[in-house]
This record gives C-alpha cells, structure tokens and sequence, in this order.
C-alpha cells in the first residue's frame, strides 16, 4: 500500500499568512495526488487535483505543488472561512489512501 | 446540484449487519463510478469501497474485503453498501462519494450517515 505522511498534524495562523501543509508519498505516484478541505461538521469538499488542478470553484488563494514524491498545498493569504482539516490523497492505486490530515486554525 | 443523501446508519452490535444507501440526484448516475469513504470519530479519512459504472467492478481495501459489499441500481439512481460481521473499528461517518470522470478523486461527497458498532 502506498502510504502518505503528511505534516504538521495541525497548523496555527494569522490572517493574511502563508500556510504550507506538505504530504509525502512512499513511493512513486505521479501527479496522481489531491487534496481536500473539511470545514467543521461538514463534508469534505474536492480542492486540488492532479497535484496542481484547482477544482472547479475553488479560490485562486489555493494553489498545489510537486517535488518529486513530496506534494504541498499553499493557501496564499489565509482567510477566516478556510479554517478546517485537509487531507491529501493517493488517486496513483487501490487502495486509495488519504494522508492523516491537518487541523488549520486561526492565529 | 449534484446531491447525495445517505441513509441507513444507526446503531448495531457487533457481528450484526447492516445496510447504507445513497439517493443521487442532479446528475447522471449511470455515467460515474461511485465510491464510500469513512471517517472514524475525530480521525482521518479513509476509502472503503469503489463499484464501476455498471457494477461489474468493484474494489475494496483489505479492512472490509469479504465484509462490505457494495453495489448499485442504476434505475433508481442508488448507491448501497452492505456491511456483515460488523466490528467496532467500523464505527464511523460513512460518506457517498462521485468518483470524478478522469480522476481518481470523489467531486461529491454526501452529509454522512453515523454507524455504531457496540454492544
């Protein structure tokens, strides 16, 4: 199975700040990697895909980067409404795994 | 609006049975792969089962493998999942999921439903 590390487990910002959350995949995926927000109570909502693919509706402030096996979402200025959890997960083969997620909250 | 409402959920013992439906609306359901994921208390996400367009495929994680069963009526627009030999560790929100058209990612995700597995 392909494992995804992600990191930190959870993050404490200001408003306005840069926020990084990177997940490293165990092996080779490709660009076969996205990422997820949940908002608290809520569903999880698609916001990345193909590493670097803004879903349709999803601010230009998100944006998805790849180096090698290592992947990171940047949210460029934070916002009070993306406070949550992401998740990054492996679309590369079964079985789909997600990374452990990180708790985002506001400075 | 793509909508998926999940039904079925509740509270079970262990060894029990049960099973979760999902309505699908706003699309065409025939045209995408559907999946189910879960989300144990206050943990991360985890995939549970993916069936094909027709049904003819289906996939699973060793967790559930022989337990769950997923299946579809594409007349009814329907997702289901089956699940046997209920443990503890099945306990979770269980959330439907639209499989993207060329992506391996889920587009839609349902509200949830609760499942409890305790005596």
């Amino acid at each position: 199975d392909i494992q995804m590390t992600q990191s930190p487990a959870s993050l404490s910002a200001s408003l306005e700040e840069i926020v990084t959350i990177t997940c490293q995949a165990s092996q080779d995926i490709g660009n076969w990697l996205a990422w997820y927000q949940q908002k608290p109570g809520k569903s999880p909502q698609l916001l990345i895909y193909d590493a670097t693919s803004l879903a349709d509706g999803v601010p230009s402030r998100f944006s998805g980067s790849r180096s090698g096996t290592q992947y990171s979402l940047k949210i460029s200025r934070l916002q009070v409404e993306d406070i949550g959890s992401y998740y990054c997960q492996q679309a590369h083969s079964n079985p789909l795994t997600f990374g452990s997620g990180t708790k985002l909250e506001i400075k | 609006e793509v909508q998926l409402v999940e039904s079925g959920g509740g509270l079970v013992q262990p060894g029990r049975s049960l099973k979760l439906s999902c309505a699908a609306s706003g699309f065409t359901f025939s045209n995408y792969y559907m999946a189910w994921v879960r989300q144990a208390p206050k943990k991360g996400l985890e995939w549970v089962a993916t069936i094909s367009t027709s049904g003819s495929r289906t996939y699973y994680p060793d967790s559930v493998k022989g337990r769950f069963t997923i299946s579809r009526d594409n007349a009814k627009s329907s997702l289901y999942l089956q699940m046997n030999s209920l443990k503890s560790e099945d306990t979770a929100t269980y959330y439907c999921a639209r499989r993207a058209a060329n992506w391996v990612v889920f587009d839609y995700w349902g509200q949830g439903v609760m499942v409890t597995v305790s005596s």
